[in-house]
């Protein structure tokens, strides 16, 4: 069965960076596709991007497009999240998740399925 | 963007009780791509369907999905004291967008 862990609670100053890991056990780490999802306190889920470390190129929610990067490695078996110019609004818990499966639609682009394995969160905060 | 409406924002049931939640979509999806995930306080969300109506591993027959084009049904037959929880639909092409959730709570 295959479990993500990820790394621990961080506090970040607005205009700061964070990095976020989320280690994967099992095998075929580098088919999986893995997504980071996002859950400020009280509200809802926002998916950030997410990687299959094959390919070695993330795909994000463009929202975040040109402040999110989301990395692998896969010797180590570890995704990162990357956020930069961090903003209060960007305090929340960061999830990752995998795919049950993924593929790609008729234009191209890629598809990442239900996900069906969470790590346990990780809080970040944002404050002066 | 497809927009997932959700309703109703909370349901307030008893335990043995049926519950009935609703997803709408902005525009017609193939509900190939929804999927449905449970919530409780402190935890990450749980796969309980996808492909509308499909229960993911583990999951009891309690929980069933249906719904088509625009419209979408999550329905817990009896609800259990473990059911009461937050649940969101989710749509994982183009958008790749949650709904805002419906919580269940004890009645």
């Amino acid at each position: 069965q295959v479990q993500l862990v990820q790394s621990g609670p961080e506090v970040k100053k607005p205009g700061s960076s964070m990095k976020v890991s989320c280690k994967a056990s099992g095998d075929t780490f580098s088919t999986y596709a893995i997504s980071w999802v996002r859950q400020a306190p009280g509200q809802g889920l926002e998916w950030m991007g997410g990687i299959i470390p094959i390919f070695d190129k993330g795909t994000y929610a463009q929202r975040f497009q040109g402040r999110v990067t989301i990395t692998a490695d896969e010797g180590t078996r570890t995704v990162y999240l990357e956020l930069s110019s961090l903003r209060s609004d960007d305090t929340a818990v960061y999830f990752c998740a995998k795919s049950t499966s993924w593929g790609y639609d008729s234009s191209g682009s890629r598809i990442f399925y239900a996900f069906d394995i969470w790590g346990q969160g990780t809080m970040i905060t944002v404050s002066s | 963007e497809i927009v997932l409406t959700q309703s109703p924002g909370t349901l307030s049931l008893s335990p043995g009780e049926r519950a009935t939640l609703s997803c709408r979509a902005s525009q017609s999806v193939n509900s190939s791509y929804l999927a449905w995930y449970q919530q409780k306080p402190g935890q990450a969300p749980r796969l309980l369907l996808h492909g509308a109506s499909t229960r993911a591993t583990g999951i009891p027959d309690r929980f069933s999905g249906s719904g088509s084009g625009t419209d979408f049904t999550l329905t817990i037959s009896r609800l259990e004291p473990e059911d009461f929880a937050v649940y969101y639909c989710h749509h994982f092409h183009t958008s790749r967008t949650f709904g805002r959730g419906t919580k269940v709570e004890i009645k």
